[in-house]
């Protein structure tokens, strides 16, 4: 089973609100991402947890805030969004995450297609 | 810098038209490279992920090769829901991330 779960799978908010995207795997990966992607572009990493510590921040603004409360849950918490952050929000997952000389398949979900107004 | 160029970037085609995508990569020693299939508004699906010159892998009517310059996606008697956008990512020794191509958008019609 390679199945990734988003939740919620649509999410509308306004500038001033607080919401968070779920993501869950039980395949026993260690590793955990979110990527952002708009419309016929490619997916942007934002953010990647490896057993559970964050080790990868592409520059996000602190408008995103990941959390990881074990090793298969990763949350995205969202305060104070742009119209700009509306997109669909992807969370993958991988056996290792990245470790130097490893190659690691990457696992998406759904998504969550989120619209700030 | 490490690159991906996916081309076309859109390819129409009849059912049964056998035809390939390119994915032309750039990268400093290659650990892996990843094909992914995109249906509009939903996440990329797993394809493929081969690691060396020479090697060869298929699903079904899909068949991926890679060469140390670039990656065809061989698709075969292609058949309406085998329209997608297809991604193609590498992973080299430079950095831990993937690095993305634009996609190619395939449509096939009926």
């Amino acid at each position: 089973d390679t199945e990734v779960t988003q939740t919620p799978k649509h999410l509308v908010m306004g500038m001033t609100n607080k919401k968070s995207l779920k993501c869950e795997q039980h395949m026993g990966h260690r590793a955990m991402y979110w990527y952002k992607q708009k419309a016929k572009k490619p997916p942007e990493l934002m953010f990647v947890y490896s057993y559970e510590k964050l080790s990868i921040n592409e520059s996000v603004p602190s408008r995103f805030s990941p959390e990881c409360p074990n090793s298969s849950l990763l949350n995205l918490h969202l305060h104070a969004l742009q119209p700009e952050d509306s997109a669909l929000y992807l969370c993958a997952s991988s056996q290792e995450g990245p470790v130097a000389g490893n190659t690691d398949t990457q696992y998406f979900g759904p998504g969550t297609r989120l619209t700030v107004l | 810098e490490d690159q991906v160029t996916q081309s076309p970037e859109a390819l129409r085609l009849q059912e049964g038209e056998s035809s390939s995508l390119n994915c032309s990569y750039t990268v400093s020693g290659l650990r892996g490279l990843f094909w992914y299939r995109q249906d509009p508004g939903k996440g990329p699906e797993f394809l493929f992920t081969l690691y060396s010159a020479g090697e060869e892998k298929e699903k079904e009517r899909l068949k991926a090769t890679l060469t140390k310059k670039e990656s065809f996606l061989h698709i075969t008697a292609p058949k309406p829901e085998d329209s997608a956008t297809y991604l193609c990512a590498v992973q080299g020794n430079r950095d831990d991330k993937i690095i993305f191509g634009k996609g190619t958008r395939l449509h096939i019609l009926p």
